[in-house]
């Protein structure tokens, strides 16, 4: 199995632009796509990302999704960042092995 | 409006057993695989286990194999999780979540249940 590695922490401020990446240890990040779940403090998680960079209806395209192969890696950013951003966000893919993996999450602050 | 919601959780002993149910409804229960994934306290998402539609394909976490049993009942638009031998690390938020299936490149979660609270502790 592979994992996905985020960082644990980011912060901006208001208005502004942030990515957060998800690295995955082994095999191509293209391989299986890349979900991307945001959870606010006391909430259950909800998806902003699927398929590498499809966006759920209600989700608004300040979110976007895309992969690299060069770092094997896949990144969220948000753009025109909101206070209501605040939250943990998870990535997420497939195993061939059958499991679902989750990254560790980071924690985005909006200051 | 879809909505799944769980129910089960509570306090039990190292080495105890419980069932985690899941009540399913707004969609067509019996078309979608389901899923279990868990939270422990302050910690991030694990997945747990996975069941198909027709409850022909099973999957687990090597965490939980051989000590859980995911079921399903597609009658009752329930999913379920029996919990055997349990361990403080088992202490979480189990949340079921529905399978959005992406072909052969895989699946993702949509929605999620609220949760319910397992802590294991004598």
């Amino acid at each position: 199995n592979f994992m996905l590695t985020q960082p644990h922490s980011v912060s901006e401020s208001p208005g502004k632009t942030v990515t957060i990446s998800c690295t995955r240890s082994s095999g191509s990040i293209a391989s299986n796509y890349v979900q991307w779940y945001q959870q606010r403090p006391g909430s259950s998680p909800t998806t902003v990302i699927y398929e590498d960079n499809q966006r759920p209806s209600g989700v608004p395209d300040r979110f976007s999704g895309s992969i690299d192969s060069s770092s094997n890696s896949a990144s969220l950013t948000i753009s025109g960042l909101k206070t209501e951003d605040e939250a943990d966000y998870y990535c997420q893919s497939y195993d061939s092995s059958n499991a679902r993996v989750f990254g560790g999450g980071t924690k985005l602050t909006v200051l | 409006e879809v909505q799944l919601v769980e129910s089960g959780g509570g306090l039990v002993k190292p080495g105890g057993s419980l069932r985690l149910s899941c009540a399913a409804s707004g969609f067509t229960f019996s078309s979608y695989s389901m899923n279990w994934v868990r939270q422990a306290p302050g910690k991030g998402l694990e997945w747990v286990s996975s069941i198909s539609s027709s409850s022909s394909y099973i999957y687990y976490a090597d965490s939980v194999k051989g000590r859980f049993t995911i079921s399903r009942d597609n009658a009752k638009n329930s999913l379920y999780l029996q919990m055997n031998s349990l361990r403080a690390e088992d202490t979480a938020v189990y949340y079921c979540a529905r399978d959005r299936y992406s072909g052969t490149r895989g699946d993702w979660f949509d929605p999620w249940g609220q949760g319910t609270l397992v802590t294991v502790s004598s």
